[in-house]
């Protein structure tokens, strides 16, 4: 059974910095693709990265290239989210969702809320 | 980025009366391997997405029969056959293609 449990969240100031995790298991981590998709209180869901089953391809949604890095760790099977540079706007709760292999989402995480305020 | 425009945002409904939910792409979701790579989610409030349809016409397993997906070019439409209470709640759409995977809006449905 696939279990995604992210963690690392919480209230944080403007400009300031944030990583996020997510511990996978239940399935071979490293051979899938793996993505963080963001949820503003009340609104939709967001892409925000994705990195490629063995870390060497990552891609960013335009709101956050530039300050946040997406990264992983095969051996430990968990995901990474360094935020860098945070804004109000990235106020959210983020999931670690698994790729299904052909273009869509299998399976998410509950999410870790995110709190960028002065 | 791939832009997804659902419509409508919000739909009254009746229970017992068909719905349906349209999801335009700005770019063909056809993948090189012919699949068609637009999934819909149902999303209840406090829950994390459940996928009811991928590759625009698939039913996920366990997801009822009244639930039907349907693709016309970058036209994608989700449709439910007699509304239950139960699915009185938000929808999304969901391209694959292309990195980073973009959602649509969301459409919340309504009791009319």
């Amino acid at each position: 059974q696939v279990h995604l449990v992210e963690s690392g969240g919480g209230v944080v100031q403007p400009g300031r910095s944030l990583r996020l995790s997510c511990t996978a298991s239940g399935f071979l981590f490293n051979t899938y693709n793996m993505h963080w998709v963001r949820q503003p209180p009340g609104k939709g869901l967001e892409g925000v990265a994705t990195i490629l089953y063995d870390g060497s391809m990552q891609g960013y949604a335009d709101s956050v290239k530039g300050r946040f890095t997406i990264s992983r760790d095969n051996s430990k099977s968990t995901l990474y989210l360094q935020m860098d540079g945070l804004r109000a706007e990235d106020t959210a709760l983020y999931y670690c969702a698994q790729d299904n292999k052909q273009g869509s989402i299998d399976h998410w995480g509950q999410g870790t809320p995110v709190t960028v305020s002065s | 980025d791939v832009v997804l425009t659902q419509s409508p945002l919000s739909l009254p409904v009746t229970l017992g009366q068909p719905a349906s939910i349209s999801c335009r792409s700005s770019q063909s979701l056809v993948h090189s391997d012919g699949r068609t790579y637009l999934s819909w989610f149902q999303q209840r409030p406090g829950q994390s997405p459940r996928r009811l349809i991928y590759e625009a016409s698939n039913r996920e397993s366990g997801v009822p029969d009244r639930f039907s997906g349907s693709a016309s070019g970058t036209d994608f439409t989700l449709k439910i056959s007699r509304v239950e209470a139960e699915d009185v709640t938000v929808y999304f759409c969901l391209q694959g293609k292309y990195w980073p995977y973009t959602f649509g809006q969301g459409t919340k449905l309504e009791i009319k």
